[in-house]
């Protein structure tokens, strides 16, 4: 049963405007949470983070929205470029491990 | 300063065999975890390595899985008597270790498992 949820597998996104990425959680005890991202061939590297103490956490052009009450989080992408086409994992961690989604693929259109 | 290495990058092998992975993590981290991504899929935890202290192979599949860290270092990742489903991108990351639970991994480039 997954814990952490990314209903949609791909997303395209004209190039400027705002990619929203969408992340669910069935466990209440996430109290951090943690977007990856992923190009082919590479592996996955630390985007942003949010603590369940906080609602928003902002770092440049990305955004991390938390909804507590809805198990709830949003990566937004303002304005989206095209090097931002990747797979997008949305992660918490639980005891020492660290449960990923399945990902959402972004595609950044000219 | 080097990133998290893994070879091979790809490796194809037949329905039985055994094969083995490796991964070199950033100098100095001693947080070492492995994970896979299936096709379609997230990435499932297998094994972590912390220091000298067990290893927590919780998520391991199957007995035909094991994983070694030599001198808190280098790991290897074996799988013996390899089936098709294990066809894969097999991960590795690395951590500072100082604090396993917020602690950003870095992860290697992968090996890609084709298992015929």
């Amino acid at each position: 049963d997954q814990q952490v949820k990314q209903n949609s597998p791909s997303l395209s996104v004209q190039e400027g405007r705002i990619s929203i990425l969408n992340c669910d959680y069935t466990n209440s005890m996430f109290d951090y949470f943690l977007w990856y991202k992923k190009y082919p061939a590479e592996g996955p590297t630390f985007l942003i983070s949010i603590s369940s103490i906080k609602d928003k956490n902002e770092d440049g052009r990305f955004t991390v929205f938390l909804n507590k009450s809805a198990k709830h989080l949003s990566l937004h992408i303002v304005p989206s470029q095209p090097g931002d086409s990747a797979v997008y994992f949305c992660a918490s961690p639980q005891d020492d491990k660290i449960i990923f989604g399945k990902g959402t693929r972004l595609h950044i259109l000219p | 300063g080097a990133g998290v290495s893994q070879s091979p990058s790809n490796k194809v092998t037949e329905k039985g065999k055994d094969v083995e992975l490796r991964c070199d993590p950033i100098s100095g981290h001693t947080a070492l975890y492995w994970y896979r991504q299936s096709l379609g899929q997230g990435l499932e935890f297998l094994i972590y390595f912390q220091g000298n202290s067990a290893p927590d192979k919780s998520g391991l599949p199957s007995d035909r899985f094991s994983a070694e860290r030599t001198g808190g270092s280098v790991s290897t990742l074996t799988i013996q008597r390899t089936q098709q489903e294990d066809s894969a991108v097999y991960l590795c990351a690395s951590a500072p270790g100082r604090n396993s639970y917020q602690e950003t991994q870095y992860f290697g480039p992968g090996t890609r498992l084709l298992v015929l």
